[in-house]
């Protein structure tokens, strides 16, 4: 069964600070990985995709990682700001021609002053 | 360009209604992908469409929902004889094509809420 596994489920950080959240995923066949932000009440928005190939890819102070041989993957948040409060989902998607995406249940940040 | 559109934002009905999400995709998608979140759950993948045809919707309940992506107009998720576990948010994404390195643009979401 296709599953992603996320950690920590909530993490709370001084606005300014750095935090790492972390994501296992069991998805076969395995085409890519993505991270999406989600506001309270909102749509997911996507921040980063990333083939088997890419090992790290960043989007403004979002960095996110990926081992493909371990099935691993992490989000970097650097010097964290209010705004980055919101919950943070790892994605896979199945297949190479396929686009079903298999969902973490997601990390709730909360970034306080 | 306007985003995914979906209305409504928030819908109430007793158990045993029908409720209609409409989800308007991105202008030149042709690639509508509807998702469940249950409350304190993460999203699950329901049904994915191309105009006028269904192309994977291992995700569906088997009875009481539907789905449609005509040719013209909205796409629409259809729940009837709705029941309390039906109460969700259901998010429409949609892409302009089949590639899966095309990034799926999400809706505001649906809010359901059955009495």
């Amino acid at each position: 069964k296709n599953q992603v596994e996320q950690s920590p489920q909530s993490l709370i950080i001084l606005e300014g600070k750095n935090c790492t959240l972390q994501c296992n995923y069991t998805v076969s066949p395995f085409s890519n990985l993505r991270w999406y932000k989600q506001d309270t009440g909102r749509g997911p928005v996507s921040l980063t995709i990333m083939t088997f190939s890419e090992n790290t890819k960043s989007n403004g102070r979002y960095t996110a990682t990926l081992d493909a041989d371990t099935k691993q993957s992490s989000l970097h948040i650097t010097a964290s700001q209010l705004s980055d409060s919101a919950s943070y989902i790892c994605v896979a998607l199945e297949g190479a021609a396929g686009n079903k995406l298999t969902f973490g249940g997601g990390t709730r940040v909360l970034v306080k002053p | 360009n306007a985003g995914v559109m979906q209305n409504p934002r928030h819908l109430v009905r007793r158990r045993g209604q029908e409720a209609r999400l409409r989800c308007s995709p991105m202008k030149g998608h042709s690639h509508v992908y509807w998702y469940r979140q249950l409350p304190e759950e993460g999203l699950k993948f329901m049904v994915y469409l191309q105009k006028e045809n269904i192309i994977d919707e291992s995700g569906m309940p088997k009875e009481r929902f539907s789905a449609e992506f005509p040719k013209e107009g909205p796409s629409i998720l259809r729940i009837q004889q709705v029941v309390r576990g039906d109460s969700a948010a259901y998010f429409c994404a949609s892409s302009p094509g089949q590639s899966a390195y095309n990034e799926q643009f999400f809706g505001p979401g649906t809010r359901l809420t059955v009495l």
